[in-house]
């Protein structure tokens, strides 16, 4: 039982360059998430998803598409990578047990940096 | 809106110190979920605990404690004891029962020097 794993963990892009960070989870969650860390600001909410084939916009979804093709993987992708996007991601999975909110456990993170 | 303040963004003690790191959060929902979570050097996001908001009662885990009060909107965060592995950056978050979004705080970076 890995829980939740993130891949890569690190990655140095160009600006202007696309990426997909690939996020996948063993415990079999209906809830994904991902986040961006940035220093002094905490984590921010990118996007998120309640089930396979769903997603919704988060509090900074910009420049960001994801997709939940399949329940355990959770995709984020950058079309055209910025130096804004400097950052580091944590995707997270959660259940949701009749109505009641559970936790969320989160993956190792991604450092990317955008040059 | 949901929020959820730190306000010490660095905190240092002494080894064997005892530390309390203190967390406020506003929201409109009548049932909500309150969270901490520590982030060590290594980077990773661990879960500490969870707290619903129609359980007031506090809870201690060894050498943590967490004190939830509603009147004042608070959850703090007490560790007993304090050890260098505590050292880490630590995290309040808020999910209210009618969003699916975790809210964080800024956090607060406690240093325990031996």
């Amino acid at each position: 039982n890995a829980g939740v794993t993130q891949t890569p963990k690190f990655r140095v892009l160009k600006t202007g360059q696309s990426m997909t960070l690939l996020c996948a989870q063993d415990m079999n969650h209906e809830y994904m998430y991902w986040y961006r860390q940035d220093p002094g600001m905490g984590l921010r909410l990118i996007h998120y998803s309640v089930g396979e084939g769903t997603t919704a916009k988060g509090e900074v979804p910009d420049g960001y598409n994801v997709s939940r093709l399949k329940k355990q993987n959770f995709l984020l992708g950058l079309e055209s990578a910025a130096p804004s996007q400097t950052s580091v991601y944590f995707c997270a999975s959660a259940e949701i047990d009749r109505g009641l909110k559970e936790t969320q456990y989160f993956g190792p993170g991604t450092r990317l940096l955008v040059l | 809106a949901q929020k959820v303040t730190q306000a010490q963004t660095e905190i240092s003690v002494v080894e064997k110190e005892d530390v309390t790191l203190d967390c406020v959060y506003e929201t409109r929902d009548t049932t909500y979920y309150l969270f901490w979570y520590k982030q060590p050097p290594s980077g990773e996001l661990v879960f500490l605990i969870r707290r619903n908001s129609f359980d007031e009662q506090n809870e201690i885990s060894g050498r943590y404690s967490w004190n939830f009060q509603k009147s004042t909107s608070s959850f703090n965060f007490t560790i007993t004891a304090s050890q260098v592995v505590d050292s880490a950056v630590y995290f309040c978050a808020l999910s209210g029962d009618n969003t699916d979004k975790l809210i964080f705080g800024t956090g607060t970076r406690l240093q325990v020097f031996p």
